[in-house]
């Protein structure tokens, strides 16, 4: 089946400094990805939509000179956490839609990042 | 914000039993999905239903949808150890893929 891929798994970041996630498609081109983030035992939420080619559309509440996020090629999008504090440490996970699918059973997860900042 | 609202948030039970936990959301959807996430990990797909279906099966899972009510259930029979993790709803709106996830079901089986 189609896969996700993120890299990395976990990153350990110093405070005040950036960091880059990366989600790529392995075997099918993702004209859309979606970034989300999750607390520890909270529920997914949904951050960014990164369609390839054009700005990301950011979620009310996401601040967007913050997470960058940049989808330059059908596989790959990337989330750069910008001058990461410790409250940006979380679970960050990406989906794929797959090109010329438009029913839901084509999004495909990624495994998800750690992100620690201290 | 958060589309769906599940219950119970928290589900013990045994192994052997069946466990059933609910979602319910607020705006008209395409399809509803529902997926299960281990501690730290990603999340793995169980079941779509869309929103002209009621009932659908695959393996020990049942999901039923009801859009009068705007809710669903998902059953697990016979549960295993290995059920152990966290499950949630997720509704596409539009079948573009921009998911809304619930809350959550944290399921704890013990031997």
């Amino acid at each position: 089946g189609a896969v996700v891929s993120q890299h990395p798994s976990w990153v350990i970041c110093k405070s005040g400094t950036s960091v880059k996630i990366e989600c790529r498609s392995l075997d099918f081109q993702a004209t859309t990805m979606f970034w989300y983030r999750q607390f520890p035992k909270q529920s997914l939420m949904l951050m960014a939509t990164s369609n390839e080619g054009s700005k990301a559309t950011y979620e009310q509440g996401v601040e967007k000179d913050k997470f960058l996020i940049n989808h330059a090629s059908l596989t790959l999008s990337t989330l750069t956490v910008t001058s990461a504090h410790p409250e940006d440490s979380s679970f960050y996970i990406c989906s794929a839609r797959a090109r010329g699918q438009s029913s839901g059973n084509t999004i495909y997860f990624g495994e998800g990042s750690w992100l620690t900042v201290v | 914000s958060q589309q769906g609202e599940e219950d119970p948030q928290a589900l013990s039970i045994q192994e052997g039993e069946n466990a059933t936990m609910n979602c319910s959301y607020k705006t008209s959807i395409n399809n509803l999905q529902w997926y299960r996430q281990n501690s730290g990990r990603g999340l793995v797909h169980l079941i779509l239903i869309r929103s002209n279906e009621r009932e659908k099966h695959s393996g020990r899972l049942r999901v039923t949808l009801d859009t009068s009510k705007k809710s669903s259930s998902l059953l697990i029979t016979a549960s295993r150890a290995a059920d152990t993790a966290s499950y949630f709803c997720a509704t596409d709106r539009d079948s573009w893929g921009k998911l809304q996830f619930g809350a959550g079901t944290q399921v704890v089986v013990t031997p």
